[in-house]
């Protein structure tokens, strides 16, 4: 089956702990992107990556990394310099041209303790 | 700046009746319109868009209409049902950027 796939579905970090989370597609899409969702809030794009070995900062970067080194993962880094790094994380994927649709992994909510 | 904006964030409605969940964008730059369906602690899904040179686009069961006169869009959901209970995201897609801006969301709740 084709989709995207984003790991672990709950994760816990202790202040301070840098913290990477996966998102894998094999949908062949060029486009991967990393939003964060707040409870009741919409998304905000934090990252963006058009292209293999290419990645654009989105609206809220600060306090977050990524790499595309492989077309299919799209991995996120929370470092501990994302100062309220509690939240929904989603990775999405899109197809080449002008296609509207992303498709959206399921999602990791991650937790500082 | 340029937003999109929902004019309300919560609706509820009774099984069977039609729903309307209405959107304000202010980037008259945008190429298309997306609306987008997420239910409770999963992803958004796609729903159907809307090419802004069109005013009405009609799916299975949906029906999204855009003015542009007035910068508004709408999606209506006819006999909703249950299963439609989620928070609905407009968004718009501005020429090949592939960026899209999101709107904050309206909450559908179906009351049996």
């Amino acid at each position: 089956d084709g989709g995207i796939t984003q790991s672990p579905k709950y994760l816990f970090r202790k202040e301070g702990q840098n913290v990477t989370l996966s998102c894998e597609q094999n949908l062949n899409h060029d486009a991967m992107y990393w939003y964060r969702q707040d409870p009741g809030q919409g998304l905000r794009l934090i990252y963006y990556s058009q292209i293999v070995n290419d990645f654009q900062k989105g609206d809220i970067a600060e306090g977050y990394s990524v790499s595309r080194e492989k077309k299919e993962s799209f991995p996120l880094t929370v470092t501990s310099a994302q100062k309220n790094p509690t939240a929904f994380y989603l990775c999405a994927s899109s197809p080449a041209g002008a296609s509207t649709e992303a498709f959206f992994g399921q999602g990791t909510r991650l937790t500082v303790v | 700046g340029e937003s999109v904006g929902l004019h309300l964030p919560t609706l509820s409605v009774q099984e069977g009746d039609n729903s309307i969940i209405n959107c304000a964008y202010s980037n008259s730059a945008s190429d298309y319109f997306i609306w987008y369906k997420q239910e409770s602690g999963k992803g958004p899904q796609f729903i159907i868009d809307i090419r802004s040179n069109m005013d009405k686009r009609q799916g299975q069961r949906v029906t999204v209409l855009l003015n542009k006169t007035v910068k508004h869009l709408s999606l209506q959901i006819a006999a909703t049902q249950p299963g439609d209970s989620a928070v609905y995201f407009c968004a718009e897609k501005v020429g090949n950027n592939r960026k899209l801006i999101w709107g904050l969301g309206t909450s559908l709740a179906v009351n049996p």
